[in-house]
C-alpha cells in the first residue's frame, strides 16, 4: 500500500517569492508516478507536474518545479515567482505504474499568496 | 476547454435515503473514478469505470454502492441508503486512458465536486 504525507498544512508567501511545499511518500513499489495537483478554491483539482520515478530528471514546468529524492522518498513542489492565482489547495499524490489512475492522495497544503 | 461537470453541486439527505451523484465527463475520454474526500481528511480512491463495467474498486466501496452510464454521456454515483459517514465531497474525474503505461499516466480531469451532507 501507498502511503503520502504533506505536512504542512497551510502556507502563506508574498507574491513574486518562492515557496516550497514538502511531500513524502511510502512504496514498495520500483515503478511509479508522483504528482502535484492544484485546486482553486471552488475549482476543479488540476494536474500541475508529474515525475516519473524512474526518470533522475527533476520536472519543471514553468513556474513550478519539483525536488525529487527517490532514496528519501521525498518530492517537494516549488513554485517560483508566486502569483495570486497560485493561491490554491495543493495535494501531492503517487500511484504505482501497475495501477491505473487510481491515485493516493497527500491531505493537501493551503497555500495563500498574499498582495 | 473541456470540463468535467458535476451536479448538484451540494446535495443534503435523511439518513436511509438513496442519491444519486451525477457527473458529464470529457466526452473523448473513456475512463471514469469516483473519489471522495471525507471533511479534514484525504481524497481517497472509490471506483474507476470502463467499457460499460467497474475495473477497480476500493473497499470503501461496498454494496450501498454502485456506479453507472446510462446514456453515454452521463457518469452517475448511486449510494442506496446513506448513512452519516457518507457525508463527504465526491469527486468525478475521467481520463482518456487508463494509466497504466505512457505519457498520461496520472492525468485526470476532476469535477468540480458535490458536497453530500447526510442528517
Amino acid at each position: 500500500a501507498q502511503t503520502v504525507t504533506q505536512s504542512q498544512p497551510e502556507m502563506s508567501v508574498q507574491e513574486a517569492e518562492t515557496v516550497t511545499l514538502s511531500c513524502t511518500y511510502d512504496t514498495s513499489e520500483n515503478n511509479y508516478y508522483l504528482f502535484w495537483y492544484k485546486q482553486p478554491p471552488s475549482r476543479q483539482m488540476i494536474l500541475v507536474i508529474r515525475q516519473e520515478a524512474y526518470k533522475q530528471q527533476n520536472a519543471t514546468e514553468n513556474r513550478f518545479s519539483v525536488n525529487f529524492q527517490k532514496a528519501a522518498k521525498s518530492f517537494s513542489l516549488k513554485i517560483s515567482d508566486s502569483q495570486l492565482g497560485d493561491t490554491a489547495m495543493y495535494f501531492c499524490a503517487s500511484v504505482p505504474q501497475a495501477a491505473g489512475n487510481k491515485l493516493t492522495f497527500g491531505g493537501g497544503t493551503r497555500v495563500l499568496v498574499k498582495p | 476547454e473541456p470540463e468535467v461537470t458535476q451536479t448538484p453541486s451540494h446535495q443534503v439527505t435523511q439518513m436511509g435515503q438513496e442519491v444519486i451523484l451525477r457527473c458529464v465527463p470529457i466526452s473523448n475520454h473513456l475512463y471514469f473514478y469516483w473519489y471522495r474526500q471525507i471533511l479534514g481528511q484525504k481524497v481517497e480512491f472509490l471506483v474507476s469505470f470502463y467499457n460499460n463495467e467497474i475495473s477497480e474498486k476500493s473497499e470503501i466501496f461496498d454494496d450501498q454502492f454502485s456506479v453507472e452510464r446510462p446514456d453515454g454521456s452521463n457518469f452517475t454515483l448511486k449510494i442506496r441508503s446513506t448513512k452519516l459517514e457518507d457525508s463527504a465531497m465526491y469527486f468525478c474525474a475521467s481520463s482518456p486512458g487508463s494509466g497504466t503505461s505512457g505519457s498520461r499516466t496520472g492525468e485526470l480531469f476532476f469535477g468540480e465536486g458535490s458536497r453530500l451532507t447526510v442528517l
